[in-house]
């Protein structure tokens, strides 16, 4: 499968435990998009890299949520002290820098008790 | 800032029939790109069709069509013969031309149910 993926595919954790989740994007896609998604809701922005930068951050990712893209393969999330708050489905996404669709992957599906 | 709005939390449809999914949004942009995405239950998101604002000719795959109204800033989806496999979530979703993070605007979805 040469799609994108995510990994673990649920976590479930418990308040204040910290959480990280990995991202493996489609091979040669230079960009990689997160966003969470909670329960009947539409996906929400959280960040971009382009290559192993983080061009931008949505106010959403507070100080508790770090991503990282270490040479521009895949990415990590990780949330520190979560709280029941940050309970939702994580998503990555990949594109190649010539391409306007972005391809997402199955998500990491949070739990936080 | 943009806004995408879905305003039928959920739709059915027979087996065969056509249903509609509205969509609207809000932008100060002239030049945008609006896409429909589905969510099977429990399956990643895939793209269904892709509308660029500047097209007025609207955007067709297979069963799959838009109505895109630029004017009244609305993106609704039209699909044909639909089938059980249809039954999921879909997205609309907006993203600005000049913008390099390409990131996505999403509205917050319609669930739809195909009955057989």
């Amino acid at each position: 499968d040469t799609g994108v993926s995510q990994d673990p595919r649920h976590k479930i954790t418990k308040r204040g435990q910290n959480v990280t989740f990995r991202c493996d994007p489609i091979s040669e896609h230079n960009r990689l998009y997160w966003y969470r998604q909670t329960l009947g809701q539409g996906p929400e922005f959280l960040t971009y890299f382009q290559n192993e930068a983080q061009l931008e951050k949505s106010r959403l990712l507070s100080d508790r949520f770090s991503a990282e893209r270490p040479k521009g393969s895949f990415s990590t999330l990780e949330i520190q002290r979560t709280e029941q708050g940050d309970s939702a489905m994580y998503l990555c996404a990949s594109r190649p820098g010539t391409y306007n669709e972005q391809f997402f992957g199955p998500g990491t599906r949070l739990t936080v008790l | 800032a943009q806004t995408v709005t879905q305003s039928q939390p959920e739709m059915s449809v027979q087996e065969a029939e056509t249903v509609t999914l509205s969509c609207t949004y809000d932008t100060s942009e002239s030049d945008y790109y609006l896409f429909w995405y589905k969510q099977p239950p429990s399956r990643q998101m895939i793209l269904v069709i892709r509308q660029e604002a500047y097209k007025q000719q609207n955007a067709t795959e297979n069963r799959f069509s838009v109505n895109f109204q630029k004017a009244a800033k609305s993106f609704s989806l039209k699909i044909s013969d639909s089938q059980l496999g249809d039954a999921a979530m879909y997205f609309c979703a907006y993203r600005r031309i000049n913008n390099a993070g390409n990131m996505l605007t999403f509205g917050g979805g319609t669930r739809l149910m195909v009955k057989p």
